[in-house]
């Protein structure tokens, strides 16, 4: 069973700082990284996707994956207060589907 | 363009009442995904269907049936609600290789009491 871990937090971050959030994969064939955002009583939707590795930046956001050591992140240069999400880490399963981490909160203050 | 739609977004159920959650993507997407999201264990993958016709289980599929009615319909069964089935309920679809990101639905809050 493929298994993906995050630090459920809550992270809080000042407003204007840089907020890391991490996450761990067991499988190491994993080919594809995805992170997704979810605001408090909404559906998920995609921030980033990585497939290869190193650094990848859009915006304010930039993942990172390091295929070795199994491990990939995102980084949010100058967080907002409309940064504060969960964020969910998720790598593709065999048939296509996501499997999930169990999401970092993050809290940005003003 | 609607995306994903799924129907209900509230639902209250006795123990034992049956219901079908729908679910419709309009992206022509081959693959679609039924997960359930509860406090503190992240989404769970149910049921999924790799293409139309075909249906497989995923990590917790007691409980539940899923028919892929067509390629655009994908909809989920509780046969006889129970108490551990209250949760979020969220659908997705993608286009079914490694590197294709899921869109999600915007969800089914379902209590059973």
């Amino acid at each position: 069973q493929k298994e993906v871990e995050q630090n459920s937090g809550p992270l809080s971050v000042p407003e204007g700082a840089i907020a890391s959030l991490n996450c761990t994969y067991s499988d190491r064939g994993s080919q594809s990284f995805f992170w997704y955002r979810q605001y408090s009583g909404k559906s998920p939707e995609l921030i980033m996707f990585i497939y290869s590795n190193g650094d990848k930046e859009d915006g304010r956001f930039t993942a990172q994956l390091n295929k070795a050591s199994q491990y990939v992140s995102l980084l949010i240069r100058d967080s907002q207060p409309s940064d504060s999400a969960t964020y969910l880490c998720a790598v593709t399963g065999s048939q296509g589907n996501l499997i999930f981490g169990k999401g970092t909160k993050l809290s940005v203050k003003p | 363009n609607a995306g994903v739609t799924q129907t209900p977004k509230f639902q209250v159920l006795k123990t034992g009442q049956s219901m079908t959650l729908q679910c419709a993507q309009d992206m022509n997407h081959n693959s679609m995904y039924w997960y359930r999201q509860d406090p503190g264990m992240g989404l769970r993958l149910i049921y999924y269907s790799a293409s139309e016709g075909t249906t497989d289980k995923g990590e917790v599929p007691n409980g539940y049936n899923v028919s892929r009615l067509n390629k655009r319909e994908f909809s989920l069964r509780l046969e006889s609600a129970a108490p551990s089935q209250t949760s979020v309920y969220f659908c997705a679809s993608n286009a079914g290789s490694v590197n294709t990101e899921a869109f999600f639905g915007q969800g089914t809050r379902l209590t059973v009491v």
